[in-house]
C-alpha cells in the first residue's frame, strides 16, 4: 500500500513568490492534515480537513496560506505571498478516520527554502 | 511555557546501551500519548501509543507514562545505529489534535 504522497520534496523561492504544495493521501483515510515543521521543532498543525470540510484551521495564517481538498482525496496548500520566515518543512499525514487513537500517517514532507 | 517539554539532545550511546527518552507536560487533560520516530528528511512514524497510565511494552521499545507527575517516557533496550533518528513524544486530550514535543537527536554509535 503507497503511502502519504508529497510533492515537490523540495522547492526554493524568492521572498514574495506564491509557492504550492500537494498531498495525496492513503487511499481511504478519510482525514487530512497539514503540519509545518521548524528546523529543530516538532511538526505544528496548520489544518485539518474530515473529507472535504476544513474542520480545525485555527493555527493557517489566512492573510497568505489557504489550502483546499477538492473532491475529499488529494490537497493543495498554498502560501501567497512568501515571507522569510516561511522556510520549512510542509507535512502532510492523513488517519483512517479522526479519533484521538487514530494513527496518523504522515508523508515525506516539503522542504520550502525561502530566499 | 510550552505544552510539552523535551530535551532536544543530541544523545549519543554506544550500541546496545538502553536508551531513555523523556517528555513533561502542563496539561493535565491529556489522555493520549504517542511517541514518533522520524529519520532525517523523512516524515514521522508512530512507534508506540498509549492510553492514558502505563506501560507498554513492543520489541525493545517500552513506553511508561506516570499522568501524576506529567511525565512520559520511551525506553529502548539493546540499542541499535539504526535506531538512530529523532524521537517526538506528541500527546492529545482526546480531540483530534497532536501536540508534540521538540524531539530528541540519538545517535547509536558502532
Amino acid at each position: 500500500e503507497a503511502g502519504v504522497v508529497q510533492s515537490p520534496r523540495y522547492k526554493i523561492i524568492e521572498k514574495k513568490q506564491p509557492v504550492a504544495f500537494w498531498c495525496n493521501p492513503i487511499s481511504g483515510h478519510n482525514t487530512l492534515y497539514w503540519y509545518l515543521q521548524n528546523l529543530g521543532q516538532g511538526p505544528e498543525l496548520l489544518i485539518r480537513y474530515e473529507n472535504e470540510e476544513a474542520v480545525d484551521d485555527s493555527q493557517l495564517p489566512k492573510d497568505r496560506f489557504s489550502a483546499e481538498r477538492l473532491k475529499g482525496v488529494d490537497s493543495t496548500l498554498k502560501i501567497q505571498p512568501a515571507e522569510l520566515g516561511d522556510s520549512a518543512v510542509y507535512l502532510c499525514a492523513s488517519s483512517l478516520e479522526g479519533g484521538a487513537a487514530d494513527t496518523q500517517y504522515f508523508g515525506p514532507g516539503t522542504r520550502l527554502t525561502v530566499l | 511555557q510550552k505544552e510539552v517539554e523535551q530535551d532536544p539532545g543530541p544523545l549519543s550511546v554506544p550500541e546496545g546501551a538502553i536508551v531513555s527518552l523523556n517528555c513533561t507536560y502542563s496539561n493535565s487533560a491529556f489522555q493520549y500519548f504517542m511517541w514518533y520516530r522520524q529519520y532525517s528528511r523523512k516524515g514521522p512514524e508512530l512507534l508506540m501509543y498509549t492510553y492514558s497510565s502505563g506501560n507498554k511494552e513492543d520489541g525493545r521499545f517500552t513506553a511508561q507514562v506516570d499522568k501524576s507527575s506529567k511525565y512520559i517516557s520511551l525506553f529502548i533496550r539493546d540499542s541499535q545505529p539504526s535506531d538512530s533518528a529523532t524521537y517526538l513524544c506528541a500527546m492529545s486530550a482526546g480531540g483530534n489534535k497532536l501536540v508534540f514535543g521538540a524531539g530528541t537527536i540519538l545517535r547509536v554509535k558502532s
